[in-house]
This record gives structure tokens, C-alpha cells and sequence, in this order.
């Protein structure tokens, strides 16, 4: 079975500075995806930023990077320079490669910008 | 490109009566997936369906059921509603590295 744990349930970064959301994450696959969302108050939840498994190198989506420690099974998200609209609810999530995929969502961050 | 579309979006119903769900996928996506949002259990897995086919079933009672025809649309059905099942319903169709593109949501309230 999947786990996926977020200890943060809130989070406070003035603008234009940087912020990490943790995301620890349990699994037995050895070949699996780790996934961000965010899910502004309008309720859509977009997709962010993807690593496999198997990368070396980090993943980066402009803002968005995910500091990934396969030993230590974290997943890290950190958003540099901070927007007011990067206010929002950021999931993280796993799924395993290959046919039988479930997602396993973690419970989420909230993540408030202040001007 | 489209992205993923849902309708309704909003949607009261009372106990016992039952409720259809659509999503469309994003042009080309074959796989379709539907999740429940809850305050209280988060965000959580229904099914996912790919070529007409349901391919993953999360651990939802029969009550909650779902198709997809040959365009990649799927509707999800829920019968004999219960106050337990308002939530925001979440469709997402599914990219390369299963990544999940999510439609907007319907919001259903059970009186």
C-alpha cells in the first residue's frame, strides 16, 4: 500500500520569498510517480510539477521545483518568489508506473501569501 | 487544447434520488479517472476508465458506478443518494507520466 504524508496543514511565506511544503511519502514499488497539485478556493485542482522514480536530477517547472530524497522518501515542493495567487491548497501525490495505477493523495497544505 | 470539462457544476439532490455525472476528457486522453472530495476523508480515488473499460476501482460501495463511451466522455453515477455523499466530484483524464488534468468539479449537496 501507498502512503503519502503532509505534516503542514498551514503555511505563511510573505511575497517574493521562497517556501518549502513537505511531503513524505511510503511505498514498496520501485518504479512510481510523485506528483504536486493546487487546488485554489474555486476548487480546480491543476497540476504542477512530475518526477519519476528513476530521475537524478530534480524536477523544475518555473517557480516550482521538487527537491526529491529517494532514501529518505521525502518529496519536497518549494515555490520561489512567492505570488499573492500561489494562495491555495497544494496536494501531494504518488502513483505507481504501469497499468494498475490508484493515486494515493495526500492530505494537503494550505499555503497563505501575505503581501 | 480543451482541458478537461464537467457538467454540472453545481447540482441538489435529495436522499434516495439518484445523480449522473460527465466529463470530458482533454482531445487524445484515453483515460479517465473520478475522485471524491470531502473535508473530512480529503481528496479520495472512485475509478478510472480507459477504452471503455474500468481499469482501477478505489473502495467505494456499488452505489457509486461509472461508464465511458467510445469518444473518452464517461458519466458517474450515484444511486440512492445518502447526506454522506455530497461532496465536489472531481474528473480527471490522465497524460504521459499519469499525471491527472482535472476538470473543474461538480459540487453536489444532498439535503
Amino acid at each position: 500500500a501507498q502512503k503519502i504524508t503532509q505534516t503542514q496543514p498551514g503555511m505563511f511565506v510573505q511575497e517574493k520569498e521562497a517556501v518549502t511544503l513537505d511531503c513524505t511519502y511510503d511505498t514498496s514499488d520501485q518504479s512510481y510517480g510523485l506528483f504536486w497539485y493546487k487546488q485554489p478556493s474555486s476548487g480546480e485542482m491543476i497540476f504542477l510539477i512530475y518526477q519519476g522514480s528513476y530521475d537524478e536530477q530534480n524536477a523544475t517547472e518555473g517557480r516550482y521545483s521538487l527537491n526529491f530524497q529517494k532514501a529518505r522518501k521525502s518529496a519536497n515542493l518549494v515555490i520561489s518568489a512567492s505570488q499573492l495567487g500561489d494562495s491555495a491548497m497544494y496536494f501531494c501525490a504518488m502513483g505507481s508506473s504501469g497499468g494498475s495505477y490508484i493515486p494515493t493523495f495526500g492530505r494537503g497544505t494550505s499555503l497563505i501569501v501575505h503581501p | 487544447k480543451a482541458g478537461v470539462t464537467q457538467t454540472p457544476r453545481y447540482l441538489i439532490k435529495t436522499r434516495g434520488q439518484q445523480v449522473t455525472l460527465s466529463c470530458s476528457p482533454i482531445s487524445g486522453h484515453r483515460s479517465v479517472s473520478w475522485y471524491q472530495q470531502t473535508p473530512g476523508q480529503g481528496l479520495q480515488f472512485l475509478f478510472e476508465y480507459f477504452s471503455e473499460t474500468q481499469r482501477n476501482k478505489g473502495n467505494f460501495p456499488g452505489r457509486f458506478s461509472g461508464r465511458q463511451f467510445s469518444n473518452s466522455r464517461s458519466e458517474m453515477n450515484v444511486s440512492t443518494l445518502e447526506l454522506g455523499d455530497s461532496a465536489l466530484y472531481l474528473c480527471a483524464s490522465m497524460g504521459t507520466h499519469n499525471e491527472q488534468f482535472f476538470g473543474p468539479g461538480t459540487r453536489l449537496t444532498v439535503l
